[in-house]
């Protein structure tokens, strides 16, 4: 399984945007690029997904660089409801398996 | 919809116990899945099912067995407790599209605690 590498923690401000960057460098060509976040004592929850293009949704916005070894997650306007831990994980829906690599993720401090 | 919820939401264990947790979901997804959570870790996936009737390993399948005798169920079980199995336990849901997009919905986790 292709690996993804992130930074352990950030901080952002309130009402500023973030960007959460992640590294894949053995990337393959069907592997989608998936984020989710774990609020503090809950389940993760689905954040975007992309392959090639940038992607928008209510959430998030989602930038994959132009070689897709790596990508960045971007909040547009941080809230204290977005401190949470962010993760970057790789997904091949054509490998026939259904496992999510999570790693350990990047925790986001939003300071007030 | 309730959506994913988990069975029980806590337990204290003492080693050599077992105990059933249980995770249902109202949202008729195919696929269920079992992770485990360490203090400061990401999630590991213990054990996964596509359908009603199957299962299969997944990263750290040792000490758990698991049963999908109905679709909206997912049972995991620990026959013989031990304290490395202290965890918090996340069940999750994904539906079928075929295509790259199962996004999984998550319970709010079971913590268990094996003295």
């Amino acid at each position: 399984d292709a690996k993804t590498t992130q930074p352990n923690s950030m901080e952002s401000n309130e009402e500023e945007p973030v960007h959460l960057p992640c590294n894949h460098s053995t990337i393959s060509g069907t592997d989608y690029i998936h984020w989710y976040r774990q609020l503090p004592s809950q389940g993760p929850e689905y954040v975007i997904h992309g392959l090639t293009s940038n992607v928008n949704n209510r959430m998030a916005s989602l930038a994959i660089a132009e070689d897709r070894k790596s990508s960045t997650l971007i909040l547009h306007r941080a809230t204290l409801r977005d401190a949470a831990v962010y993760y970057c994980i790789l997904r091949d829906p054509t490998s026939g398996t259904y496992k999510y690599i999570f790693g350990t993720g990047t925790r986001l401090k939003v300071l007030a | 919809n309730a959506g994913v919820t988990q069975t029980p939401k806590f337990r204290v264990l003492k080693t050599g116990q077992s105990m059933t947790l249980l995770c249902a979901q109202d949202m008729n997804h195919e696929y269920m899945y079992w992770y485990r959570q360490d203090p400061g870790m990401g999630l590991r996936l213990i054990h996964y099912s596509v359908g009603e009737g199957t299962t299969a390993k997944g990263e750290v399948p040792d000490g758990y067995n698991v049963s999908r005798l109905k679709k909206q169920n997912f049972l995991l079980g620990l026959e013989s407790a031990a304290p490395s199995q202290t965890s918090v336990y996340f069940c999750a849901s994904s539906y079928v599209t075929g295509g790259a997009v199962d996004e999984q919905f998550f319970g709010p986790g079971t913590r268990l605690t094996v003295l």
